[in-house]
């Protein structure tokens, strides 16, 4: 069973706009929610987390945004950058610390 | 400040030899993870370490596979009489406790 869902294999968007990556989940027993990026041959980097006690946090031009009650998060990036095109990847744990649980990804294509 | 490192990076191998991988986490990082990625998903956990304790392992890990973290530092994961089914890329991660996760460039195994 898949318990993190990202339902848009592929995103492009043009450079300056934003750019909208959604993910849901099903185990409710996740409080932590983690977004990564990760270019070809390379692995996963952090970009951005979020506790399940908020709602929201930013960090520069990203920002995500959990909704509890419909186990959904998002990210958004503002204002989009052709370096922003690579694969990303929502997770999700238990606890901070512990296994992380990915979704299937979302390509982003940032057009100049 | 040098970030996880994982070696080999590529290794072609013939169906039914053994590899072994190597991951050496960030140095005061006293967990470490490994997942598994296949073309198109994102990863999936193998088994994490805290310190040189193996404290869970997914059912992914089959008995052909073996991971150890002797002295609480690097880490081996070793693959015997690989199948066709194991060539993925292994990604190693590391973290401090309960915080995030930072991933290594991963090891692309690709058996024959």
């Amino acid at each position: 069973d898949q318990q993190v869902k990202q339902n848009s294999p592929s995103l492009s968007v043009q450079e300056g706009r934003i750019s909208i990556l959604n993910c849901d989940y099903t185990n409710s027993m996740f409080d932590y929610f983690l977004w990564y990026k990760k270019y070809p041959a390379e692995g996963p980097t952090f970009l951005i987390s979020i506790s399940s006690i908020k709602d929201k946090n930013e960090d520069g031009r990203f920002t995500v945004f959990l909704n509890k009650s419909a186990k959904h998060l998002s990210l958004h990036i503002v204002p989009s950058q052709p370096g922003d095109s690579a694969v990303y990847f929502c997770a999700a744990t238990k606890a901070a610390g512990n296994k992380l649980t990915f979704g299937g990804g979302t390509r982003v294509l940032v057009k100049p | 400040d040098t970030g996880v490192s994982q070696d080999p990076r590529h290794k072609i191998t013939k169906r039914g030899q053994n590899v072994t991988f190597r991951c050496d986490p960030i140095s005061e990082h006293n967990r470490l993870y490994w997942y598994r990625q296949t073309l198109g998903q994102g990863p999936e956990f193998l088994t994490y370490f805290q310190n040189e304790a193996q404290l869970e392992k997914s059912r992914l890990l089959s008995d052909r596979f073996s991971a150890e973290r002797p002295k609480g530092s690097f880490s081996t994961l070793e693959i015997q009489r690989t199948e066709q089914g194991d060539s993925a890329m292994y990604l190693c991660a590391s973290s401090y406790h309960w915080n995030t996760q930072y991933f290594g460039p991963g090891t692309r195994l690709t058996v024959l």
